[in-house]
């Protein structure tokens, strides 16, 4: 159980154009995902956390007109690097708690990731 | 600011040989510790730890979790080039995990 599913895997896209990244859970309602971005040897960073329902919530420093995140369902959340440019190349983690009240487990879910090449 | 430091951040070792991993951490609401191992893509779960002193074991991996001394421990036991990855502790506090900046450890044969 409490699998996350994250497409693409792999995306090579031109700079200026926009790029969305899916993640949804497959068997479990998750109100709260996160999204992370991990730059190469570093640790993951905390992008924003996506409400089902309400704005996301970014953290200091990261652009919310750049990154734009969606998470219309709660099996559902999307981002979106807008106008991309070749420093916004890295591997994006998408990750989902289920919710404690179903079922006790609240660790959190990561997906499979997107790697992101902007040229 | 919600802190997690996990020591040592790389280690070599060879196979067959003991590793422990360090994790402390300075959360506000505590509600879990997680292990990850994280190979060439996303972090594969490995162990969530919410009480203090109860050991939880996979195979060769267990893990403990000092909630007075805010720290927890991964041990691999006869460790094998297979377990050659990036291994990051987080911690969920109100909302949100906050991950150490993980430790890389090799095997060698």
């Amino acid at each position: 159980g409490a699998v996350v599913s994250q497409h693409p895997s792999r995306v090579i896209c031109k700079s200026g154009t926009s790029v969305k990244i899916e993640c949804r859970s497959l068997d479990f309602q998750a109100t709260t995902m996160f999204w992370y971005r991990q730059f190469p040897k570093k640790s993951l960073m905390l992008m924003a956390t996506s409400n089902e329902g309400s704005k996301a919530t970014y953290e200091q420093g990261v652009e919310k007109d750049k990154f734009l995140i969606n998470h219309a369902s709660l099996t559902l959340s999307t981002l979106t690097v807008t106008s991309a440019h070749p420093e916004d190349s890295s591997f994006y983690i998408c990750s989902a708690r289920p919710a404690s009240g179903t079922g006790g487990f609240y660790g959190y879910t990561f997906g499979s990731g997107t790697r992101l090449t902007v040229v | 600011e919600d802190k997690v430091v996990q020591s040592p951040l790389s280690l070599v070792v060879h196979e067959g040989d003991t590793v422990t991993l360090n994790c402390s951490y300075e959360v506000t609401n505590f509600r879990s510790l997680l292990w990850y191992k994280q190979e060439k893509k996303a972090p594969t779960f490995l162990f969530m730890l919410t009480s203090s002193g109860i050991e939880k074991k996979s195979g060769r991996l267990s893990s403990i979790l000092d909630k007075k001394e805010l720290f927890s421990i991964l041990n691999i036991t006869a460790t094998q080039t297979g377990d050659s990855a990036i291994y990051l502790c987080a911690v969920g506090g109100s909302e949100k995990l906050v991950f150490g900046k993980g430790m890389k450890l090799t095997v060698n044969p």
